[in-house]
């Protein structure tokens, strides 16, 4: 299987605790992207990298998550204290990045569902 | 504030008929992308739109946009079951190629 794979697919824990998700991007990527979605919305960015570099982060990814890309392959998230309101499907996105004529589609993973006790 | 605005939320579908579904945009973009996602499941590229006026076709959808208006518009033809799902548009409005915007997403639902 040559997609976007992510782990692990669920993970429930309690508030207070740290978690850590993984992705796998599509191996000829190099861009790869955290996007968050809660139920009855659409995924909200949270951070890309271009290889290893963190590009851009978004302000909603508050001080207590850190996301990693160190060889610019697969990337973590973590998410430390953990909240009530952090559950969520988390998505891992990956692309080419800019291919001029050809756009930038993302192709995303099956996402890790957290849910916080 | 970028938004990325969906109509209708939800859709009842009868089979076999032809519907519309829009996709609304706040600023200006000439990158839009349209997912599906099924209930519990992660999502799928449909189609990527990269010009005013871009037209995309696969099976019993078109996309189109035009960017001019800031909307784009899924068109549905003869619906069937199979294309009960939930529909996104998303738009890159970062101007550098990156993160995309996504609307609420609109609910499809077929009907015998």
């Amino acid at each position: 299987d040559t997609g976007v794979s992510q782990n692990p697919r669920h993970k429930i824990t309690k508030r207070g605790q740290n978690v850590t998700f993984r992705c796998d991007p599509i191996s000829e990527h190099n861009r790869l992207y955290w996007y968050r979605q809660t139920l009855g919305q659409g995924p909200e960015f949270l951070t890309y990298f271009q290889n290893e570099a963190q590009l851009e982060k978004s302000r909603l990814l508050s001080d207590r998550f850190s996301a990693e890309r160190p060889k610019g392959s697969f990337s973590t998230l973590e998410i430390q204290r953990t909240e009530q309101g952090d559950s969520a499907m988390y998505l891992c996105a990956s692309s080419f990045g800019d291919r001029g004529l050809i756009g930038n589609e993302q192709f995303f993973g099956p996402g890790t569902r957290l849910t916080v006790l | 504030e970028l938004k990325v605005e969906q109509n209708p939320l939800f859709l009842s579908m009868q089979e076999g008929k032809n519907y519309t579904i829009y996709c609304n945009y706040s600023t200006t973009s000439d990158r839009l992308y349209w997912y599906r996602q099924d209930p519990g499941k992660s999502l799928e590229s449909l189609f990527v739109l990269l010009s005013n006026g871009a037209v995309k076709q696969e099976g019993r959808l078109m996309a189109s946009l035009d960017t001019k208006a800031r909307l784009s518009t899924l068109h549905i033809t003869a619906a069937v079951h199979d294309l009960s799902a939930t529909y996104f548009c998303a738009v890159d409005m970062s101007g550098a190629n990156s993160k995309l915007t996504f609307g609420k997403g609109i609910t499809l639902s077929v009907r015998p």
